[in-house]
């Protein structure tokens, strides 16, 4: 079984401050997907990550897949309250049939 | 366009009883997906079909749960009898075809129904 584990799974920080969030497997994914959940509705695609090393960039958010393909990292700059939500990555499988595996999450909340 | 469509938002009853969730995906979208995701979990994939015909429904409690998706639209995901750990938030998706290599798939959520065995 394929699993994902973020860290942290809470952080609290203040407004205009910076952030990372990991995502660790010990499997190898074809594809990692960030998104954002926040409380009463489905969670929203902020992200696909396709080639070992790759960084997206989404305003103040930065994505970057491990060269392995086994790992991710969400870095926002300069929090903002609207940033605040629960961050899920997700990770393609690679073996088999193609099916995506999500982490427990980390729920961020920006302070103002 | 309108997104996916999911009823109801929130149900609670009592342990043994039957519930059943429905969901309405995007116009179009061949791919729906049942997601169960407990609190302070992430998503867990319950079954996925492809059109009418289901393409991966290994972690579906086949002893209690039942989804049909009649001509390969509208969607239902039935519990019977409701256990107390069954007490989660189901979520259904859609995407326009099933995932591949390429990562370009996009999945829309719905906003889920919550359930609460008691």
């Amino acid at each position: 079984t394929q699993l994902l584990e973020q860290s942290p799974q809470f952080l609290s920080i203040q407004e205009g401050e910076n952030l990372t969030v990991y995502c660790n497997s010990s499997s190898v994914f074809s594809s990692l997907q960030w998104y954002r959940q926040e409380p009463g509705e489905g969670p929203v695609l902020l992200v696909t990550v396709v080639t070992g090393g790759e960084v997206k960039k989404l305003k103040r958010l930065t994505f970057q897949f491990g060269d392995a393909r086994k790992d991710s990292s969400l870095h926002i700059t300069a929090a903002q309250p609207g940033d605040t939500g629960l961050y899920l990555c997700a990770g393609l499988s690679i073996q088999g049939a193609q099916k995506l595996v999500f982490g427990q999450g980390t729920r961020l909340t920006i302070n103002p | 366009e309108a997104g996916v469509a999911q009823s109801p938002r929130y149900k609670i009853i009592e342990k043994r009883q039957s519930v059943a969730f429905w969901c309405n995906p995007i116009s179009g979208h061949a791919t729906l997906y049942w997601y169960q995701q407990i609190l302070g979990q992430g998503p867990k994939l319950l079954i996925q079909f492809q059109n009418n015909g289901v393409v991966d429904d290994s972690q579906l409690p086949k002893d209690r749960f039942s989804a049909e998706r009649l001509k390969g639209v509208d969607s239902t995901l039935k519990i019977q009898p409701a256990k107390l750990e069954d007490s989660a938030v189901y979520l259904c998706a859609s995407s326009l075809v099933p995932f591949t290599n390429s990562g370009a798939n996009v999945l829309t959520f719905g906003a889920g129904s919550r359930l609460t065995v008691l």
